[in-house]
Parts: structure tokens; C-alpha cells; sequence
């Protein structure tokens, strides 16, 4: 079965650099949220879109930005990068915003020099 | 401000026998827990949840009991086996909002099953 997918699985970047991340969903699945996991840390929970449209924001610094696309396929960017956002970046999917299960990607591995 | 937490930070556990993870939580607002298990590097994977208006939940070797008077939920791993060894995440969805799906995870707990 199709999981959720994400690109690229690993990025190092520059301090004060651009960097998107991408994550397609399960298909027919039409909610994406984005977490953010530092070295020995849980999960934290950073947005979230159902139907293309925003549906919860967490703890996502203004130096990020993200969107849901008409494919709902979704782009997490992130600007004037700082060495703390050096991550690993998942993307989870579910159907319907009420839906019980979030399935998650396996995570894109930031690391910001 | 911790929401959800797992206390343990290892457990350690012979083949064969019983795990036993442990998560607690202060929001009385969640509505539906969730465990996750994660190996290095992936994202993780979903073994079980439990709704807020049940009290156990079984699915192979895996059973989770929650105690909303005591805001307290267990994953029960039975028999364990090498392969479980993992990190475990508890994971609770809510309040409300417009996002039921928005988690809020515990710290993890390492689990070794030794052979």
C-alpha cells in the first residue's frame, strides 16, 4: 500500500539559507499536519491543512511557511534557516479531519551548518 | 508544559515475557490516544489506539487500558519479542479545534527485548 512520502530524506543547508520540504500523502487522503523532532525530543506538532486550507497551527516559527496543494501533495518552507532548526521534519496524513489515524512519513533529516 | 508524559525513559524486557509502557496526561480535553513505535531515522508507525470512552483495547499482542479518573494509559506487549525493540510514543489527539488530528506526543520510551 502507498505510504506517505517525502522529499528529500536529508538536506544540509547554511545558516540563513531557504529550505522547502515536500510530503505527499496517502492517496484519498486529504489532511497533512507537519511535526518536528530535535535530537532527544518528541514530536512537536507545527501545522496542519485539511482540504487545502490551514486548519491548526502549533509551535511554527514565522521564519516557516507552508501549504497544501490543489494534489494535496504539501510544501513546508522554511527560511533564514537557524542552526536550532536542524531536525527531523515529519509529515503525517488522515483521512478527514476526524479520522482517529495519522499515518507519518519517514521524515526528512534537516541538518542546518 | 507537558501534556503528555512517559516517565520511563527504557525499559528493558526478556523475550517472551511482558511489556509494559506507561503514559500519562493533564489535558481531560483529549479525546483519543494513540501509540507509536519508531526506529531510528523513520517516522513513526501506528500500533493502537484508544478512544476516551473505552477503557481497554486489544489488537494481537498489543492491548492499551486507559484510566481516565487516574489520566493514565499503558501499552501491553504480550509475548515481547526482539523485533518490538523500538522507541515507543505515546500520542493523544484534541481538544477540539478544527484539526482532530493534531497529536500531542509523550517523550518516548526506549523498549529493549532481549533474546
Amino acid at each position: 500500500a502507498a505510504g506517505v512520502i517525502q522529499s528529500p530524506r536529508h538536506l544540509i543547508k547554511e545558516k540563513r539559507e531557504t529550505a522547502t520540504l515536500k510530503c505527499y500523502p496517502i492517496p484519498r487522503h486529504d489532511t497533512v499536519y507537519w511535526y518536528q523532532q530535535g535530537p532527544g525530543q518528541d514530536p512537536q506538532f507545527l501545522i496542519s491543512f485539511y482540504e487545502k486550507m490551514q486548519s491548526d497551527k502549533g509551535s511554527i516559527p514565522d521564519r516557516f511557511s507552508a501549504q497544501q496543494f490543489s494534489d494535496y501533495h504539501s510544501e513546508l518552507n522554511m527560511s533564514s534557516l537557524e542552526l536550532g532548526d536542524s531536525a527531523l521534519y515529519f509529515c503525517a496524513s488522515s483521512s478527514g479531519q476526524t479520522n482517529t489515524e495519522a499515518f507519518f512519513g519517514q521524515g526528512t533529516r534537516l541538518t542546518v551548518v | 508544559d507537558q501534556q503528555v508524559k512517559q516517565n520511563s525513559p527504557s525499559l528493558s524486557v526478556q523475550e517472551g515475557r511482558i511489556s509494559i509502557l506507561n503514559c500519562d496526561y493533564t489535558n481531560s480535553m483529549f479525546d483519543y490516544f494513540l501509540w507509536y513505535k519508531k526506529y531510528p531515522a523513520e517516522g513513526p508507525t501506528f500500533l493502537i489506539s484508544i478512544s476516551s470512552i473505552k477503557d481497554k483495547n486489544e489488537d494481537g499482542r498489543f492491548t492499551v487500558f486507559l484510566n481516565k479518573s487516574a489520566k493514565h494509559l499503558s501499552l501491553h506487549i504480550v509475548p515481547s519479542q526482539p523485533g518490538d525493540s523500538a522507541v515507543y510514543f505515546c500520542a493523544a489527539r484534541g481538544p477540539g479545534g478544527t484539526s482532530y488530528g493534531k497529536l500531542t506526543f509523550g517523550q518516548g520510551t526506549i523498549l529493549t527485548v532481549h533474546p
